[in-house]
């Protein structure tokens, strides 16, 4: 079965911190990887796509990183400010289900305190 | 950038009504809308896709007669919860797909359904 997995489950750090989310994935033959950020009560804000053949892509103060062999990739969050504060989503599509098909972790709660 | 609205974004609904939800695409046209479904401190769960002028695909333990998905435009697709009872409280978002594209999905800002 192909899921998706994220690690922490929330985290809560103050201003300034750079940080690490993790995502790990069953099957390395993905079609693709995003990463997305949530708001409370909000619809989902694309933030990174990384392809299966790149290792990673970069926005702003946002990294993101893809191992395929090893079925992860790693959001990195430099200089976090408050407004950072959301639940950050990373969805995965596979090479056999499609480019369409997203499966979706359970999502990093994080909380970047003034 | 590309904008999905959803109407409404709350609903209440008394347990045995039907509700239906309504996901638009603003300024492009979306060949494919998706419908997801997110209980509290969970994931989203991909409920169906819908293509425009066909039946939807729904994904395995989704009752499509619970469930009703049209597509009838470009830009509009509608997810009709009937005969709602409380276990279908939840969170549901639309994305969608700009036709000619391949993959990015723009998603709504979904839609809070209590049922009573």
């Amino acid at each position: 079965k192909q899921e998706v997995t994220q690690i922490p489950a929330a985290l809560s750090v103050p201003e300034g911190e750079n940080l690490v989310l993790n995502c790990s994935f069953t099957d390395s033959a993905i079609y693709n990887l995003q990463w997305f950020r949530q708001d409370p009560g909000k619809g989902l804000t694309s933030l990174l796509l990384i392809q299966s053949s790149q290792r990673e892509q970069t926005s702003g103060r946002l990294n993101a990183s893809l191992d395929k062999s090893s079925g992860r990739s790693t959001l990195y969050i430099a200089a976090s400010q408050p407004g950072d504060s959301a639940t950050y989503l990373c969805a995965v599509s596979w090479v056999n289900t499609g480019f369409q098909k997203l499966v979706f972790g359970t999502g990093t709660r994080l909380l970047v305190s003034p | 950038g590309a904008v999905v609205s959803q109407h409404p974004s709350r609903v209440i609904c008394k347990s045995g009504t039907s509700v239906k939800i309504e996901c638009r695409s603003l300024d492009f046209q979306a060949t494919t809308m998706f419908w997801y479904r997110q209980f509290p401190k969970k994931s989203l769960m991909l409920m169906a896709t819908s293509n425009e002028g066909s039946k939807a695909t729904y994904e395995q333990g989704v009752e499509k007669d619970k469930f009703l998905i049209n597509h009838a435009s470009l830009t509009l697709s509608t997810l009709t919860v009937t005969s709602a009872h409380p276990e279908d409280s939840s969170f549901y978002i639309c994305s969608a797909r700009e036709a000619g594209t391949q993959e990015t999905q723009y998603f709504g800002p979904g839609t809070r359904l209590l049922v009573l």
